[in-house]
Protein backbone atom coordinates (compact mmCIF):
# COMPACT_ATOMS: atom_id res chain seq x y z
CA UNK A 1 0.00 0.00 0.00
CA UNK A 2 1.46 3.69 -0.49
CA UNK A 3 2.07 5.93 1.82
CA UNK A 4 3.01 9.95 2.06
CA UNK A 5 5.04 11.22 4.95
CA UNK A 6 5.40 15.18 5.52
CA UNK A 7 7.54 15.35 8.11
CA UNK A 8 7.27 18.73 9.56
CA UNK A 9 3.87 19.58 11.38
CA UNK A 10 4.66 22.95 11.08
CA UNK A 11 6.68 25.77 9.65
CA UNK A 12 7.20 29.14 10.07
CA UNK A 13 8.52 31.50 7.25
CA UNK A 14 8.60 35.45 6.98
CA UNK A 15 6.64 37.33 4.45
CA UNK A 16 9.06 37.24 1.28
CA UNK A 17 11.28 34.56 2.22
CA UNK A 18 10.96 31.20 0.19
CA UNK A 19 9.26 27.99 1.47
CA UNK A 20 10.05 24.29 0.79
CA UNK A 21 7.54 21.62 2.45
CA UNK A 22 8.67 18.38 2.12
CA UNK A 23 6.98 15.42 1.23
CA UNK A 24 8.25 11.70 0.40
CA UNK A 25 5.82 8.65 -0.40
CA UNK A 26 6.45 5.31 -0.53
CA UNK A 27 4.70 3.41 -3.56
CA UNK A 28 6.19 0.51 -5.57
CA UNK A 29 5.05 2.01 -9.09
CA UNK A 30 5.29 5.18 -11.02
CA UNK A 31 3.23 7.36 -8.06
CA UNK A 32 0.73 9.75 -9.30
CA UNK A 33 1.28 12.76 -7.17
CA UNK A 34 -0.51 16.25 -5.76
CA UNK A 35 -0.44 19.27 -3.20
CA UNK A 36 -3.71 20.54 -2.08
CA UNK A 37 -4.13 23.63 0.33
CA UNK A 38 -6.81 23.61 2.92
CA UNK A 39 -7.26 27.09 3.91
CA UNK A 40 -9.28 27.44 7.79
CA UNK A 41 -13.21 26.12 7.19
CA UNK A 42 -12.63 25.31 3.56
CA UNK A 43 -12.46 22.14 1.39
CA UNK A 44 -9.03 21.24 -0.10
CA UNK A 45 -7.78 23.31 -3.56
CA UNK A 46 -5.27 21.17 -5.96
CA UNK A 47 -2.38 23.62 -5.61
CA UNK A 48 -0.51 21.12 -8.66
CA UNK A 49 -0.11 17.39 -9.62
CA UNK A 50 2.84 15.22 -11.15
CA UNK A 51 1.47 12.09 -13.24
CA UNK A 52 4.52 11.95 -16.06
CA UNK A 53 6.82 13.87 -17.78
CA UNK A 54 9.25 16.84 -17.02
CA UNK A 55 9.82 16.33 -13.34
CA UNK A 56 9.45 20.06 -12.19
CA UNK A 57 5.69 20.80 -12.37
CA UNK A 58 4.42 24.31 -12.21
CA UNK A 59 1.15 25.43 -10.21
CA UNK A 60 -1.52 27.70 -9.51
CA UNK A 61 -0.24 30.55 -6.84
CA UNK A 62 3.57 30.61 -7.61
CA UNK A 63 4.23 27.45 -6.29
CA UNK A 64 6.53 24.78 -7.88
CA UNK A 65 7.13 21.40 -7.01
CA UNK A 66 10.17 18.82 -8.03
CA UNK A 67 9.52 15.16 -8.57
CA UNK A 68 12.69 13.08 -7.88
CA UNK A 69 12.28 9.57 -8.16
CA UNK A 70 15.79 8.06 -6.77
CA UNK A 71 14.66 9.91 -3.31
CA UNK A 72 11.01 8.98 -3.93
CA UNK A 73 10.54 12.82 -2.70
CA UNK A 74 7.65 15.58 -4.01
CA UNK A 75 8.84 18.86 -2.34
CA UNK A 76 6.90 22.02 -2.89
CA UNK A 77 8.70 25.20 -3.10
CA UNK A 78 7.58 28.96 -3.70
CA UNK A 79 10.38 31.88 -3.83
CA UNK A 80 8.54 34.50 -2.37
CA UNK A 81 5.55 33.64 0.18
CA UNK A 82 2.83 36.35 0.89
CA UNK A 83 0.80 36.27 4.16
CA UNK A 84 -2.28 34.88 2.11
CA UNK A 85 -0.48 31.32 1.74
CA UNK A 86 -0.77 30.79 5.48
CA UNK A 87 -2.97 27.03 5.59
CA UNK A 88 -2.79 23.73 5.99
CA UNK A 89 -0.73 21.81 2.86
CA UNK A 90 -1.41 18.52 2.26
CA UNK A 91 0.57 16.19 -0.17
CA UNK A 92 -0.85 13.24 -1.93
CA UNK A 93 -0.39 9.80 -3.62
CA UNK A 94 -2.71 7.94 -6.26
CA UNK A 95 -2.24 5.20 -8.22
CA UNK A 96 -3.78 6.38 -11.14
CA UNK A 97 -5.28 3.37 -12.15
CA UNK A 98 -9.20 4.55 -12.29
CA UNK A 99 -10.94 6.46 -10.13
CA UNK A 100 -8.70 5.42 -7.06
CA UNK A 101 -8.41 7.32 -3.67
CA UNK A 102 -5.81 9.40 -2.68
CA UNK A 103 -3.50 8.27 -0.06
CA UNK A 104 -3.33 11.77 2.02
CA UNK A 105 0.19 13.10 4.72
CA UNK A 106 -0.30 14.72 7.88
CA UNK A 107 -0.11 17.70 6.48
CA UNK A 108 1.83 20.97 7.23
CA UNK A 109 0.74 24.13 9.00
CA UNK A 110 2.20 26.93 7.45
CA UNK A 111 2.36 30.32 9.14
CA UNK A 112 4.00 33.66 7.70
CA UNK A 113 5.75 35.97 9.98
CA UNK A 114 5.28 39.99 9.08
CA UNK B 1 -24.18 26.49 -8.04
CA UNK B 2 -20.63 25.37 -9.02
CA UNK B 3 -18.11 23.07 -8.64
CA UNK B 4 -18.52 20.39 -5.10
CA UNK B 5 -21.21 21.65 -2.70
CA UNK B 6 -21.96 20.09 0.34
CA UNK B 7 -25.06 19.79 2.84
CA UNK B 8 -25.03 21.12 5.75
CA UNK B 9 -21.67 22.06 6.44
CA UNK B 10 -22.35 21.95 10.26
CA UNK B 11 -24.21 19.02 12.25
CA UNK B 12 -24.27 18.11 15.90
CA UNK B 13 -26.03 15.05 16.71
CA UNK B 14 -26.39 12.55 19.26
CA UNK B 15 -25.27 8.91 19.53
CA UNK B 16 -28.95 7.64 18.88
CA UNK B 17 -29.66 10.12 16.08
CA UNK B 18 -29.87 9.38 11.91
CA UNK B 19 -28.95 11.85 9.98
CA UNK B 20 -27.38 12.04 6.35
CA UNK B 21 -24.32 14.28 4.35
CA UNK B 22 -25.18 15.12 0.97
CA UNK B 23 -22.88 16.14 -1.86
CA UNK B 24 -23.49 17.32 -5.05
CA UNK B 25 -21.00 18.12 -7.76
CA UNK B 26 -21.69 20.09 -10.74
CA UNK B 27 -18.71 19.19 -12.82
CA UNK B 28 -20.06 16.24 -15.32
CA UNK B 29 -17.66 14.03 -13.11
CA UNK B 30 -18.55 9.87 -13.18
CA UNK B 31 -16.28 9.15 -9.74
CA UNK B 32 -17.06 10.79 -6.41
CA UNK B 33 -15.12 9.98 -2.87
CA UNK B 34 -15.76 10.12 0.52
CA UNK B 35 -12.94 11.15 3.36
CA UNK B 36 -12.68 11.68 6.68
CA UNK B 37 -10.58 14.67 8.60
CA UNK B 38 -10.12 14.42 12.29
CA UNK B 39 -7.99 16.20 14.29
CA UNK B 40 -4.20 14.98 14.22
CA UNK B 41 -4.96 12.60 11.75
CA UNK B 42 -4.49 12.25 7.99
CA UNK B 43 -7.27 12.73 5.48
CA UNK B 44 -8.69 9.06 5.98
CA UNK B 45 -10.51 7.72 2.47
CA UNK B 46 -14.05 6.14 3.33
CA UNK B 47 -15.74 5.68 -0.12
CA UNK B 48 -15.13 5.59 -3.85
CA UNK B 49 -18.15 5.87 -6.22
CA UNK B 50 -17.62 5.55 -10.09
CA UNK B 51 -20.56 5.68 -12.37
CA UNK B 52 -22.66 4.87 -9.09
CA UNK B 53 -21.15 1.53 -8.79
CA UNK B 54 -19.26 1.65 -4.86
CA UNK B 55 -15.66 0.34 -6.08
CA UNK B 56 -13.93 1.05 -2.48
CA UNK B 57 -14.46 0.72 0.93
CA UNK B 58 -12.13 1.20 3.25
CA UNK B 59 -13.38 -0.54 6.33
CA UNK B 60 -16.09 1.99 7.08
CA UNK B 61 -18.09 0.35 9.83
CA UNK B 62 -21.62 -0.19 8.98
CA UNK B 63 -22.75 2.75 10.51
CA UNK B 64 -21.71 5.07 7.71
CA UNK B 65 -23.87 3.70 4.93
CA UNK B 66 -23.22 5.55 1.48
CA UNK B 67 -25.30 6.19 -1.25
CA UNK B 68 -24.71 7.27 -4.88
CA UNK B 69 -28.77 7.36 -6.67
CA UNK B 70 -26.66 8.92 -9.76
CA UNK B 71 -23.15 10.70 -10.98
CA UNK B 72 -24.02 14.01 -9.48
CA UNK B 73 -25.09 13.36 -6.07
CA UNK B 74 -23.82 11.68 -3.03
CA UNK B 75 -24.88 10.99 0.47
CA UNK B 76 -23.80 9.45 3.44
CA UNK B 77 -26.20 8.27 6.05
CA UNK B 78 -25.54 8.00 9.53
CA UNK B 79 -26.95 6.35 12.44
CA UNK B 80 -25.76 5.46 16.09
CA UNK B 81 -22.59 7.39 16.30
CA UNK B 82 -19.95 7.56 18.54
CA UNK B 83 -17.90 10.98 19.44
CA UNK B 84 -15.41 9.19 17.81
CA UNK B 85 -16.82 9.98 14.82
CA UNK B 86 -16.90 13.48 15.14
CA UNK B 87 -14.69 15.32 12.24
CA UNK B 88 -14.90 17.02 8.94
CA UNK B 89 -16.21 14.98 6.31
CA UNK B 90 -15.14 15.74 2.87
CA UNK B 91 -16.50 14.61 -0.71
CA UNK B 92 -14.82 14.87 -3.75
CA UNK B 93 -15.24 14.11 -7.61
CA UNK B 94 -13.17 13.27 -10.34
CA UNK B 95 -13.84 12.92 -14.37
CA UNK B 96 -14.02 8.94 -14.39
CA UNK B 97 -12.12 5.57 -13.92
CA UNK B 98 -10.13 6.16 -16.77
CA UNK B 99 -7.02 7.28 -14.77
CA UNK B 100 -3.97 9.93 -15.81
CA UNK B 101 -5.04 13.47 -15.22
CA UNK B 102 -9.10 12.39 -15.28
CA UNK B 103 -7.53 11.21 -11.58
CA UNK B 104 -7.88 14.54 -10.62
CA UNK B 105 -10.04 15.22 -7.70
CA UNK B 106 -12.05 18.03 -7.05
CA UNK B 107 -13.10 18.74 -3.18
CA UNK B 108 -16.19 20.21 -1.46
CA UNK B 109 -15.80 22.26 1.59
CA UNK B 110 -16.45 19.69 3.69
CA UNK B 111 -19.22 19.05 6.68
CA UNK B 112 -18.30 19.43 10.33
CA UNK B 113 -19.87 16.64 12.26
CA UNK B 114 -19.89 16.91 15.89
CA UNK B 115 -21.31 13.95 17.37
CA UNK B 116 -22.55 14.54 21.61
Amino acid sequence: AQSVTQPDIHITVSEGASLELRCNYSYGATPYLFWYVQSPGQGLQLLLKYFSGDTLVQGIKGFEAEFKRSQSSFNLRKPSVHWSDAAEYFCAVGKGGGADGLTFGKGTHLIIQP
Amino acid sequence: ETGVTQTPRHLVMGMTNKKSLKCEQHLGHNAMYWYKQSAKKPLELMFVYNFKEQTENNSVPSRFSPECPNSSHLFLHLHTLQPEDSALYLCASSQDAAGGSNNEQFFGPGTRLTVL
